[in-house]
């Protein structure tokens, strides 16, 4: 069973698009996060999210914007798609930090 | 605020140890490590808190210390399967949900 999913794991789009990614664990945990690396493997958080709650934005531009449905699911979506927004999108949910934290296989986003 | 991981390569021999340095210019709370394989999501390997709990595989080894803002990372007997970029991630709070990633160090393990 795969415990952290994303979909999709590829993703290439014209700029100025628009596009979502999806993730969802089954693994219980009430927090869940994205996280953004970049072509120089900086992996950088964006959104964390408790039981469905925005708790940390790290000043992501506007265009991206997280939705929780539920505590199991953490989508994301990108208006206006930028060449700078091309990057490797990782979800992961955890129980908290003072616990391991579960990564998503990726969804590497090209913008073109 | 990013902590800086030292050395950013290392080329060992199987068989061979080394050192990963983890190091922050602020107070921290907690350091975590993960290893990232190429192409793959990172995978946790040890969380070391404040006041000495250590959380993690038994077969991976790490050092806390509070007063200097540094971790460091044991790799014994290396094998291939160790290699991969190995990053530290940083809690500065102990109450948030965040954790800044480190600079990461390239492993690579050779016969």
């Amino acid at each position: 069973d795969t415990a952290v999913s994303q979909t999709p794991k590829y993703l290439v789009t014209q700029m100025g698009n628009d596009k979502s990614i999806k993730c969802e664990q089954n693994l219980g945990h009430d927090t869940m996060y994205w996280y953004k690396q970049d072509s120089k493997k900086f992996l950088k958080i964006m959104f964390s999210y408790n039981n469905k709650e925005l708790i940390i934005n790290e000043t992501v531009p506007n265009r991206f914007s997280p939705k929780s449905p539920d505590k199991a699911h953490l989508n994301l979506h990108i208006n206006s798609l930028e060449l700078g927004d091309s990057a490797v999108y990782f979800c992961a949910s955890g129980i908290g930090l003072a616990d391991e934290q579960f990564f998503g296989p990726g969804t590497r986003l090209t913008v073109l | 605020q990013q902590p800086v991981q030292s050395p950013q390569a290392v080329i060992l021999r199987e068989g061979e140890d080394a050192v990963i340095n983890c190091s922050s210019s602020k107070a921290l709370y907690s350091v975590h490590w993960y290893r990232q394989k190429h192409g793959e999501a990172p995978v946790f390997l040890m969380i070391l808190l404040k006041g000495g709990e250590q959380k993690g595989h038994d077969k991976i080894s790490a050092s806390f210390n509070e007063k200097k803002q540094q971790s460091s990372l044991y790799l014994t007997a290396s094998q291939l399967s160790y290699s991969g970029t190995y990053f530290c991630g940083t809690d500065l709070t102990g109450g948030g949900n965040k954790l800044t990633f480190g600079t990461g160090t390239q492993l690579k393990v050779e016969l």
